[in-house]
């Protein structure tokens, strides 16, 4: 089993709708969780960035943890085609430095006007 | 301010030969992190540098290499080029390394081997 399992879509989504991307991991010793947005040609963004169990909102995105399911999503509300676009999931150790940050393979997005 | 840049952004290879990356991180970032990114795989961790030492390395054979300078510009450098060696190649930094919320990525470089 990998580490970090995400659903590589493709997902399309009409403009307006919620969109749910999802990751579970197997190391219950991930204690920071991550989504990185990466458009074509470019460079991973960092979204969200959380600690604990339980949600974290800034704006339209919406990141929930569950660290008894080993379970993490990333909700994005009234999706924008500016939102198409690959996300990926990634997690570290506690006190770890990148050297054990592990990411998802990624979801691609695309958001249909 | 201006982002992490990489140069070159692309290039092309044959089997065997040896390739030098280049990263110049955020003015005031230390921390420079190397990554190889495939569809297969997808994004693996090569290796970190802060000021100048190599403090954390993946899972990657002894072909994969890097430094850091004085002014924390690094280089990652593969000899003997083997077809599955390629990719986009991300370099990202940091201010100390230990922080995620500020790690930045550079927009790779994509190489190609044939």
């Amino acid at each position: 089993q990998k580490e970090v399992e995400q659903d590589p879509g493709p997902l399309s989504v009409p403009e307006g709708a919620i969109v749910s991307l999802n990751c579970t991991y197997s190391n219950s010793a991930f204690q920071y969780f991550m989504w990185y947005r990466q458009y074509s040609r470019k460079g991973p963004e960092l979204l969200m960035y959380t600690y604990s169990s339980g949600n974290k909102e800034d704006g339209r995105f919406t990141a929930q943890v569950d660290k008894s399911s080993k379970y993490i999503s990333l909700f994005i509300r009234d999706s924008q085609p500016s939102d198409s676009a690959t996300y990926l999931c990634a997690m570290i150790n506690y006190g770890g430095s990148q050297g054990n940050l592990i990411f998802g393979k990624g979801t691609k997005l695309s958001v249909k006007p | 301010k201006a982002g992490v840049t990489q140069t070159p952004r692309y290039l092309i290879k044959t089997r065997g030969q040896q390739v030098t990356l280049s990263c110049s991180p955020i003015s005031g970032h230390r921390s420079v992190s190397w990554y190889q990114q495939t569809p297969g795989q997808g994004l693996q961790f090569l290796f970190e540098y802060f000021s100048e030492t190599q403090r954390n390395k993946g899972n990657f054979p002894g072909r994969f290499s890097g430094r850091q300078f004085s002014n924390s510009r690094s280089e990652m450098n593969v000899s003997t080029l083997e077809l599955g060696d390629s990719a986009l190649y991300l370099c990202a930094s940091s201010l100390t390394g230990g922080n995620q919320e500020t790690q930045y990525f550079g927009p790779g470089t994509r190489l190609l081997v044939l």
